[in-house]
């Protein structure tokens, strides 16, 4: 059974740092490429990053770009959101989710619950 | 960036009726198409990818069709269990993007 729990969320102030992590199991997480996606309150959802199964290749959403920094530990079966400088905007739950394995792009198919990051003073 | 439009914003409907969804690129994104289905306090669950292919275990009642820039989700008769929020999503090029959302709510 694929499992993907997040952790690391909390209060952070504006300008701040947290680093978020996502433990997966139930698959073999090297061969799969990874996303974080994220949910303000009450709003849908906003696609923030995407990493390959190497961990070789990321791509950003412009709102994060050059503050937010995905990677990933293949040993550890482990997923990694660095965020930095945070705004007000970025308090939302965020959730990893896998990417699925269909032959080219792929959407995401199986997602964890999330981790609430709040950014106020 | 491609831009995702849904409409309805919301959709009232009774059990056992046909829903019918839609979703607008402001570009082609080709077949690179999804559809998600979301409750409340819940993850989103993969419904279709490639605009019409129903991911694994996800019953005919949905189906989904289009390409290019106009895409549709029809849930043929509507069960208690498909009252939620619907979204639809890009993934063929970066960044990945997500339509608003349609809230399939029970009339």
């Amino acid at each position: 059974e694929v499992q993907l729990l997040e952790a690391g969320g909390g209060l952070a102030q504006p300008g701040g740092s947290l680093r978020l992590s996502c433990a997966a199991s139930g698959f073999t997480f090297s061969s799969y490429a990874m996303s974080w996606v994220r949910q303000a309150p009450g709003k849908g959802l906003e696609w923030v990053s995407i990493i390959s199964g190497g961990g070789d290749r990321t791509y950003y959403a412009d709102s994060v770009k050059g503050r937010f920094t995905i990677s990933r530990d293949n040993f550890q079966n482990t997923l990694y959101l660095q965020m930095n400088s945070l705004r007000a905007e970025d308090t939302a739950i965020y959730s990893c989710a896998r990417v699925q394995n269909c032959g080219g792009a792929c959407p995401e198919d199986y997602w964890g619950q999330g981790t609430l990051v709040a950014v106020s003073s | 960036e491609i831009v995702l439009t849904q409409s309805p914003g919301t959709l009232s409907l009774s059990p056992g009726e046909r829903a019918t969804l839609s979703c607008r690129a402001s570009q082609s994104v080709s077949s690179y198409l999804a559809w998600y289905q979301q409750k409340a306090g819940q993850a989103p669950r993969l419904l279709i990818y490639g605009a019409s292919s129903r991911a694994t275990g996800i019953p005919d009642r949905f189906s989904g069709s289009g390409s290019g820039t106009d895409f549709t989700l029809t849930i043929s008769r509507l069960e208690p269990e498909d009252f939620a929020v619907y979204y639809c999503q890009q993934y063929g090029s970066s960044p990945r993007t997500f339509g608003q959302g349609t809230k399939v709510e029970i009339k």
